[in-house]
């Protein structure tokens, strides 16, 4: 596709539910990453993929959350038992990694999910 | 770890008046990316500088790039309600994916 599309655009759930939010990348980038951005906050790092791998979890914020990626592509952030402090908006974005010194890692976003947790 | 802060928080101006973000890292870059979020939109990346002392120029906006390459600055020239929004700046360390994005700026514009 053009750009980064994320899926569902916005999501209802009860607290206790298990969510799952999906990404799809910009066709070729390797590099995957989720972050969480609270209303009116910045942007929280989540976790980075480069291509399957995930060489950085440090932001996950407890280990109700996870995150996958199958085929160097789509990707799949997991939150497991939400709590109503899981709301916010979840964005992904990819970049195409070039590599050593002269690495091009402008990230390109997707439109986020908003996620509610009542 | 790492820490990027941006001042100030939150500015308002008036139509026609300059506006400058701060961005400051804890860590020397290996190089800095500014993004602008438009209110409930997402993160659009403007521009990527490289150098120590660098100076980009689009247009109204004016970005630099400090000596040490920990910090930098966006200045805005004679702002329209067009530029409102949430501007971030990103710094990379190494040749590592990974961005630390600031705190961002939130600028208002009222005519």
């Amino acid at each position: 596709g053009a750009g980064v599309s994320q899926s569902p655009s916005n999501k209802v759930t009860e607290k206790g539910k298990d969510v799952e939010l999906r990404c799809d990348p910009i066709s070729g980038h390797t590099a995957l990453y989720w972050y969480r951005q609270s209303l009116g906050q910045g942007l929280e790092f989540l976790i980075y993929f480069q291509g399957n791998s995930a060489p950085d979890k440090s932001g996950l914020p407890s280990d109700r959350f996870s995150a996958e990626r199958t085929g160097g592509s789509v990707s799949t952030l997991t939150i497991q038992r939400t709590q109503q402090e899981d709301s916010a908006v979840y964005l992904c974005a990819s970049s195409l990694v070039v590599g050593s010194g002269g690495a091009y890692v402008t990230q390109y976003f997707g439109p986020g999910t908003r996620l509610l947790v009542l | 770890g790492q820490q990027v802060m941006q001042i100030p928080q939150y500015q308002h101006v008036q139509e026609g008046e300059d506006f400058t973000t701060y961005c400051n890292s804890s860590t020397t870059l290996s190089n800095i990316q500014w993004y602008k979020q438009r209110p409930g939109g997402h993160p659009v990346f403007l521009i990527q500088l490289v150098k120590s002392g660098e100076v980009k120029k689009q247009k109204r906006l004016t970005f630099q790039f400090g000596e040490a390459k920990k910090n930098s600055s966006l200045h805005i020239t004679a702002t329209q309600t067009t530029d409102v929004g949430t501007y971030f700046c990103a710094g990379g360390a190494g040749t590592a994916s990974k961005l630390t994005f600031g705190t961002g700026t939130r600028l208002q514009v009222t005519l």
